[in-house]
C-alpha cells in the first residue's frame, strides 16, 4: 500500500514564477491536508480538503495560494507569483473517512516538497 | 498563538543514555501525537495519546500526557545513534480532529 505521494520533492522557482505541488493521498484516504514547515520550525496547518470540498482554509494566506482536491487525480497547492517568503517544506497528509479520523486515528504525511524561490 | 512548545529546543546526549523531551500546549485536547522528523524528510508518527489516557509505551518510546498541567513528555530509553532526529508534539482539538499544531521541535542528537 503506497504512502502519501508528494511531487515534486525538490522545486526551485524564480520570484514571480508560479509553484504547483502535487498530493496523490494513500488509497482509501479521502481527506487531505496540507501544512508548510519553514526552516528550523514546526509544521503549520495550511488547509484541509475532501474530494471537491475545501473544509477548513483557515491556514491559507489569503492571496496567491489556492488548493484543490478534485473528483480524480491529486490535491495541487498552487502558489502565484512566489516570493523568496514562500520558501519551505510543504507536506500533504491525508487520512480516512472523517468518523474514523475524529477518534484520533493517525494522519499520514508524505515526504514533502522543498520549494526554492530564488 | 503556537499551541505545543517544546522542551528543550535541542538536545545532545551519548548513546545508549534516556533522551526526555517535553510539550505544553495551551487549550483541551482531544490527543496529543509525536512526530519524528529525519533532515531532509517527512514526519515519521511515532505515538498517540488519547485525553483520556496517562501513559502509553511503544518499544523504547514511553510517552506521558498531564492534561491538568497541560504537558506531555516523550522519553527514548537506551538511545541509538538512529535515534538521532527532530521530534515534535502536535495537539488536535475535539473540535478540529485533524487539525494538527505543531510545536517548534527537539532537535536530539545522539552521540556515538
Amino acid at each position: 500500500n503506497a504512502g502519501v505521494m508528494q511531487n515534486p520533492r525538490h522545486l526551485v522557482r524564480r520570484r514571480g514564477q508560479e509553484a504547483r505541488l502535487r498530493c496523490s493521498p494513500m488509497k482509501g484516504h479521502s481527506h487531505v491536508y496540507w501544512y508548510r514547515q519553514l526552516p528550523e520550525e514546526g509544521l503549520k496547518f495550511m488547509v484541509y480538503l475532501q474530494k471537491e470540498n475545501i473544509i477548513d482554509e483557515s491556514g491559507m494566506p489569503k492571496e496567491r495560494f489556492s488548493a484543490e482536491f478534485p473528483k480524480e487525480g491529486p490535491s495541487i497547492l498552487r502558489i502565484q507569483q512566489v516570493v523568496r517568503g514562500d520558501s519551505a517544506a510543504y507536506f500533504c497528509a491525508s487520512s480516512p473517512r472523517h468518523r474514523e479520523a475524529s477518534s484520533g486515528n493517525t494522519i499520514y504525511f508524505g515526504e514533502g516538497s522543498w520549494l526554492t524561490v530564488v | 498563538s503556537q499551541q505545543g512548545e517544546e522542551d528543550p529546543q535541542a538536545l545532545s546526549i551519548q548513546e545508549g543514555e534516556n533522551a526526555t523531551m517535553n510539550c505544553s500546549y495551551k487549550t483541551s485536547i482531544n490527543n496529543l501525537q509525536w512526530y519524528r522528523q529525519n533532515s531532509g524528510r517527512g514526519l515519521v508518527h511515532l505515538i498517540l495519546i488519547r485525553s483520556n489516557e496517562r501513559e502509553k509505551h511503544s518499544g523504547r518510546l514511553r510517552v506521558t500526557l498531564d492534561t491538568s498541567k497541560k504537558s506531555s513528555s516523550l522519553l527514548i530509553t537506551a538511545s541509538r545513534a538512529a535515534d538521532t532526529a527532530s521530534y515534535f508534539c502536535a495537539t488536535a482539538t475535539i473540535q478540529g480532529a485533524q487539525k494538527l499544531v505543531f510545536g517548534q521541535g527537539t532537535r536530539l542528537t545522539i552521540n556515538p
